[in-house]
């Protein structure tokens, strides 16, 4: 089966601009998650949704992170502006509802903010 | 509040030697607990997860974990290291009364020396 699809790779910006990234789901899934990876760190999660709800955005700065999912398929998470703190690899996953199944992950998208 | 810890952020092991990562939950209700491994500019790939049908849970690549209620521990193992074992581990955990957030540990990078 194809895998998540995210794009693009690579993305550098200046401070202050606006960024998007997309993020294609496995097929069939219903919940779609956006992390944030700064290097060295953990993944933090910034969104969940399940179809085209909002599950949990704690973590995501809503003052300049926006993110959607409409009809339940695609997803698109949007920084404006963005500072150089937000330079870190953006991993979108998705997986199928309910317990313990596997939340399968994108390449993610590399942004450094300049 | 519910969080996962991974002791030690650098792990060094000879080639052939035992290999144990260490990942500690804390939540008053039982967690659904994952180790995902993360490649050099890949995505995170599934190793293993707990499904409490057997608290010892073999995975991909010779490793496996062992779920300890009592010490809230789901350490990972692999008897003898191989070079291609060089990666970044993460511990994750979710909960059915967070509708299953998926929350990451801080990872612990595998270093394999000849």
């Amino acid at each position: 089966e194809a895998g998540v699809a995210q794009s693009p790779r690579y993305k550098i910006i200046e401070k202050r601009q606006s960024v998007a990234f997309w993020c294609n789901p496995i097929s069939g899934h219903a919940t779609l998650y956006w992390y944030q990876q700064i290097l060295g760190q953990g993944p933090k999660l910034l969104i969940q949704f399940q179809n085209n709800g909002v599950v949990d955005d704690s973590q995501l700065p809503k003052d300049r992170f926006s993110a959607e999912r409409l009809k339940g398929v695609d997803s698109t998470l949007k920084i404006q502006p963005a500072k150089l703190e937000d330079s870190a690899v953006y991993l979108c996953a998705s997986s199928s509802w309910g317990p313990n199944t596997e939340a399968f992950f994108g390449q993610g998208t590399r942004l450094t903010v300049v | 509040a519910q969080s996962v810890t991974q002791l030690g952020s650098h792990v060094s092991v000879s080639e052939g030697a035992l290999v144990l990562l260490r990942c500690n939950y804390s939540s008053s209700v039982p967690p659904y607990l994952f180790w995902y491994v993360q490649y050099p500019n890949q995505g995170l790939q599934l190793l293993l997860k707990y499904t409490s049908a057997a608290t010892l849970v073999k995975g991909i690549n010779g490793f496996e974990a062992e779920f300890k209620k009592s010490e809230t521990s789901f350490h990972l193992t692999k008897p003898s290291a191989h070079m291609s074992d060089a990666a970044e581990y993460f511990c994750a955990v979710s909960w059915m009364d967070s509708s299953y957030k998926l929350i990451f540990g801080s990872g612990t990078r595998l270093l394999v020396r000849p």
